[in-house]
Protein backbone atom coordinates (compact mmCIF):
# COMPACT_ATOMS: atom_id res chain seq x y z
CA UNK A 1 0.00 0.00 0.00
CA UNK A 2 1.29 3.29 -0.62
CA UNK A 3 1.96 5.99 2.01
CA UNK A 4 -0.03 8.73 0.46
CA UNK A 5 -2.66 7.44 -2.37
CA UNK A 6 -4.79 9.12 -4.98
CA UNK A 7 -7.12 8.67 -7.72
CA UNK A 8 -4.91 9.45 -10.83
CA UNK A 9 -8.05 10.53 -12.50
CA UNK A 10 -8.23 12.47 -15.33
CA UNK A 11 -11.77 13.90 -13.87
CA UNK A 12 -13.12 14.92 -17.07
CA UNK A 13 -15.48 17.64 -15.98
CA UNK A 14 -17.54 21.00 -18.12
CA UNK A 15 -17.13 24.02 -16.98
CA UNK A 16 -18.85 24.90 -14.05
CA UNK A 17 -19.45 21.77 -12.57
CA UNK A 18 -18.52 20.81 -8.71
CA UNK A 19 -15.82 18.29 -9.01
CA UNK A 20 -13.70 16.39 -5.51
CA UNK A 21 -10.86 14.70 -5.13
CA UNK A 22 -9.81 12.29 -1.87
CA UNK A 23 -6.02 11.18 -1.13
CA UNK A 24 -5.56 8.83 1.87
CA UNK A 25 -2.67 8.64 4.17
CA UNK A 26 -1.19 5.36 5.70
CA UNK A 27 0.06 6.99 9.07
CA UNK A 28 -2.70 8.01 11.71
CA UNK A 29 0.18 10.34 13.48
CA UNK A 30 0.49 12.43 10.38
CA UNK A 31 0.17 16.26 11.13
CA UNK A 32 0.41 18.16 8.40
CA UNK A 33 -1.39 17.97 5.22
CA UNK A 34 -1.48 20.24 1.90
CA UNK A 35 -3.14 20.34 -1.24
CA UNK A 36 -0.28 21.28 -3.97
CA UNK A 37 -1.40 22.36 -7.85
CA UNK A 38 1.19 21.15 -10.71
CA UNK A 39 0.94 22.38 -14.30
CA UNK A 40 2.32 20.79 -16.65
CA UNK A 41 6.18 20.90 -17.33
CA UNK A 42 5.88 23.40 -14.07
CA UNK A 43 6.52 22.96 -10.49
CA UNK A 44 4.21 21.98 -7.83
CA UNK A 45 2.61 25.06 -6.32
CA UNK A 46 0.75 25.34 -2.78
CA UNK A 47 -2.72 25.67 -3.32
CA UNK A 48 -4.21 25.41 -0.08
CA UNK A 49 -2.79 24.06 3.56
CA UNK A 50 -5.47 21.87 4.97
CA UNK A 51 -6.54 22.33 8.48
CA UNK A 52 -8.40 20.19 10.85
CA UNK A 53 -11.83 22.13 11.26
CA UNK A 54 -11.81 22.26 7.34
CA UNK A 55 -10.56 25.32 5.41
CA UNK A 56 -12.46 27.21 2.70
CA UNK A 57 -10.39 29.39 -0.59
CA UNK A 58 -12.95 31.14 -2.64
CA UNK A 59 -14.33 28.04 -4.82
CA UNK A 60 -12.14 25.74 -2.82
CA UNK A 61 -12.85 23.60 0.02
CA UNK A 62 -10.47 21.23 1.89
CA UNK A 63 -11.67 18.98 4.35
CA UNK A 64 -9.56 16.34 6.74
CA UNK A 65 -10.82 13.26 8.62
CA UNK A 66 -9.00 11.64 11.16
CA UNK A 67 -10.67 8.83 11.92
CA UNK A 68 -11.11 7.62 8.16
CA UNK A 69 -7.39 9.31 7.26
CA UNK A 70 -8.67 11.05 4.21
CA UNK A 71 -7.89 14.36 3.24
CA UNK A 72 -10.54 16.22 0.31
CA UNK A 73 -10.63 18.57 -2.37
CA UNK A 74 -13.79 20.29 -3.34
CA UNK A 75 -13.75 22.72 -6.49
CA UNK A 76 -16.83 24.42 -7.18
CA UNK A 77 -17.71 26.60 -10.29
CA UNK A 78 -14.86 24.49 -11.99
CA UNK A 79 -13.15 26.90 -14.59
CA UNK A 80 -11.01 25.82 -17.51
CA UNK A 81 -8.07 27.28 -15.73
CA UNK A 82 -8.46 24.71 -13.19
CA UNK A 83 -7.13 21.69 -15.53
CA UNK A 84 -3.84 20.95 -13.90
CA UNK A 85 -2.80 17.97 -11.20
CA UNK A 86 -3.43 17.71 -8.10
CA UNK A 87 -0.70 17.01 -5.23
CA UNK A 88 -2.03 15.60 -1.71
CA UNK A 89 1.14 16.49 0.85
CA UNK A 90 1.28 14.85 3.92
CA UNK A 91 4.05 14.86 6.54
CA UNK A 92 3.92 11.34 7.82
CA UNK A 93 6.64 10.95 10.27
CA UNK A 94 4.38 13.94 12.58
CA UNK A 95 5.37 17.06 13.71
CA UNK A 96 8.41 15.83 15.71
CA UNK A 97 10.15 14.25 12.88
CA UNK A 98 10.75 17.58 10.77
CA UNK A 99 9.70 18.54 7.25
CA UNK A 100 8.97 15.41 5.90
CA UNK A 101 6.55 15.46 3.64
CA UNK A 102 5.21 12.83 1.00
CA UNK A 103 3.39 13.59 -2.15
CA UNK A 104 0.66 11.36 -4.08
CA UNK A 105 0.91 10.61 -7.38
CA UNK A 106 -1.74 13.39 -7.93
CA UNK A 107 -5.01 13.50 -9.39
CA UNK A 108 -5.63 14.97 -12.96
CA UNK A 109 -8.34 17.11 -13.82
CA UNK A 110 -9.33 18.41 -17.63
CA UNK A 111 -12.47 20.84 -17.45
CA UNK A 112 -13.70 20.91 -20.56
CA UNK A 113 -15.83 23.86 -22.12
CA UNK B 1 6.86 32.49 -4.14
CA UNK B 2 10.04 31.81 -2.62
CA UNK B 3 12.64 33.04 -4.41
CA UNK B 4 13.69 29.24 -5.84
CA UNK B 5 16.49 29.21 -8.76
CA UNK B 6 17.76 26.02 -10.44
CA UNK B 7 20.54 25.74 -12.61
CA UNK B 8 20.96 24.36 -15.48
CA UNK B 9 17.15 24.35 -16.51
CA UNK B 10 17.80 21.49 -19.17
CA UNK B 11 20.82 19.49 -19.60
CA UNK B 12 21.84 16.25 -21.86
CA UNK B 13 24.80 14.42 -21.05
CA UNK B 14 26.38 10.66 -21.27
CA UNK B 15 26.24 7.97 -19.42
CA UNK B 16 28.95 7.73 -16.71
CA UNK B 17 29.33 11.35 -16.34
CA UNK B 18 29.06 13.22 -13.56
CA UNK B 19 26.77 15.86 -13.47
CA UNK B 20 26.16 18.58 -10.72
CA UNK B 21 23.23 20.56 -10.57
CA UNK B 22 22.78 23.96 -8.26
CA UNK B 23 19.83 25.31 -6.41
CA UNK B 24 20.11 28.81 -4.70
CA UNK B 25 17.12 29.89 -2.25
CA UNK B 26 16.75 33.83 -1.09
CA UNK B 27 14.32 33.00 1.92
CA UNK B 28 16.84 31.87 4.86
CA UNK B 29 14.61 28.94 4.30
CA UNK B 30 16.32 26.10 7.02
CA UNK B 31 15.54 22.98 4.74
CA UNK B 32 16.19 22.40 1.21
CA UNK B 33 15.23 19.48 -0.67
CA UNK B 34 15.79 18.04 -4.14
CA UNK B 35 12.90 15.68 -5.53
CA UNK B 36 12.76 13.83 -9.01
CA UNK B 37 9.46 13.50 -10.82
CA UNK B 38 8.98 10.62 -13.00
CA UNK B 39 5.23 9.19 -14.60
CA UNK B 40 4.20 6.56 -12.50
CA UNK B 41 5.89 7.59 -9.40
CA UNK B 42 5.06 11.07 -8.77
CA UNK B 43 7.51 13.55 -6.74
CA UNK B 44 10.02 11.13 -5.01
CA UNK B 45 13.04 12.59 -2.09
CA UNK B 46 16.28 12.22 -2.84
CA UNK B 47 18.20 14.17 -0.07
CA UNK B 48 17.18 16.80 1.86
CA UNK B 49 19.12 19.27 4.01
CA UNK B 50 18.13 20.62 7.84
CA UNK B 51 20.87 23.16 8.07
CA UNK B 52 24.53 23.90 6.79
CA UNK B 53 26.34 21.02 6.48
CA UNK B 54 23.58 18.84 7.68
CA UNK B 55 22.28 16.42 5.06
CA UNK B 56 20.40 12.97 5.21
CA UNK B 57 18.89 10.76 2.49
CA UNK B 58 15.94 10.53 0.89
CA UNK B 59 13.43 7.34 -0.57
CA UNK B 60 15.64 7.32 -4.21
CA UNK B 61 19.23 8.93 -2.87
CA UNK B 62 21.64 5.49 -4.30
CA UNK B 63 23.59 7.44 -6.82
CA UNK B 64 23.22 11.00 -5.76
CA UNK B 65 24.95 12.80 -3.44
CA UNK B 66 24.51 16.62 -1.97
CA UNK B 67 26.26 19.42 -0.38
CA UNK B 68 25.29 22.28 1.75
CA UNK B 69 27.86 24.58 2.55
CA UNK B 70 25.80 27.76 2.91
CA UNK B 71 22.17 28.54 3.58
CA UNK B 72 21.12 28.98 0.34
CA UNK B 73 22.85 26.83 -2.19
CA UNK B 74 22.12 22.95 -2.45
CA UNK B 75 23.96 21.09 -4.65
CA UNK B 76 22.43 17.47 -6.03
CA UNK B 77 25.77 15.55 -7.94
CA UNK B 78 24.80 12.38 -9.82
CA UNK B 79 28.20 11.00 -9.40
CA UNK B 80 28.54 8.67 -12.04
CA UNK B 81 25.23 9.38 -14.56
CA UNK B 82 22.81 6.65 -15.98
CA UNK B 83 19.66 5.65 -18.04
CA UNK B 84 17.74 5.62 -15.10
CA UNK B 85 18.38 9.21 -13.67
CA UNK B 86 16.43 10.71 -16.79
CA UNK B 87 14.29 12.88 -14.51
CA UNK B 88 12.89 15.94 -13.69
CA UNK B 89 14.74 17.23 -10.78
CA UNK B 90 12.89 19.88 -8.59
CA UNK B 91 14.89 22.09 -5.79
CA UNK B 92 12.43 23.23 -2.93
CA UNK B 93 13.09 24.78 0.37
CA UNK B 94 10.68 25.35 3.56
CA UNK B 95 11.01 27.43 6.75
CA UNK B 96 11.17 24.90 8.77
CA UNK B 97 9.59 26.61 11.74
CA UNK B 98 6.81 29.11 12.76
CA UNK B 99 3.04 29.47 11.05
CA UNK B 100 3.96 27.52 8.16
CA UNK B 101 6.71 26.11 8.85
CA UNK B 102 6.18 22.68 6.80
CA UNK B 103 5.46 24.33 3.62
CA UNK B 104 7.49 23.76 0.64
CA UNK B 105 8.47 26.18 -2.32
CA UNK B 106 9.62 24.32 -5.42
CA UNK B 107 12.20 25.69 -7.75
CA UNK B 108 11.33 25.03 -11.88
CA UNK B 109 12.65 22.19 -12.07
CA UNK B 110 15.98 21.00 -13.93
CA UNK B 111 15.06 18.90 -17.08
CA UNK B 112 18.16 16.48 -17.30
CA UNK B 113 18.35 13.73 -20.20
CA UNK B 114 21.25 10.96 -19.87
CA UNK B 115 22.39 9.50 -23.01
Amino acid sequence: RKEVEQDPGPFNVPEGATVAFNCTYSNSASQSFFWYRQDCRKEPKLLMSVYSSGNEDGRFTAQLNRASQYISLLIRDSKLSDSATYLCVVNLKGINAGNMLTFGGGTRLMVKP
Amino acid sequence: DAGITQSPRHKVTETGTPVTLRCHQTENHRYMYWYRQDPGHGLRLIHYSYGVKDTDKGEVSDGYSVSRSKTEDFLLTLESATSSQTSVYFCASSPGQGIGGNTIYFGEGSWLTVV
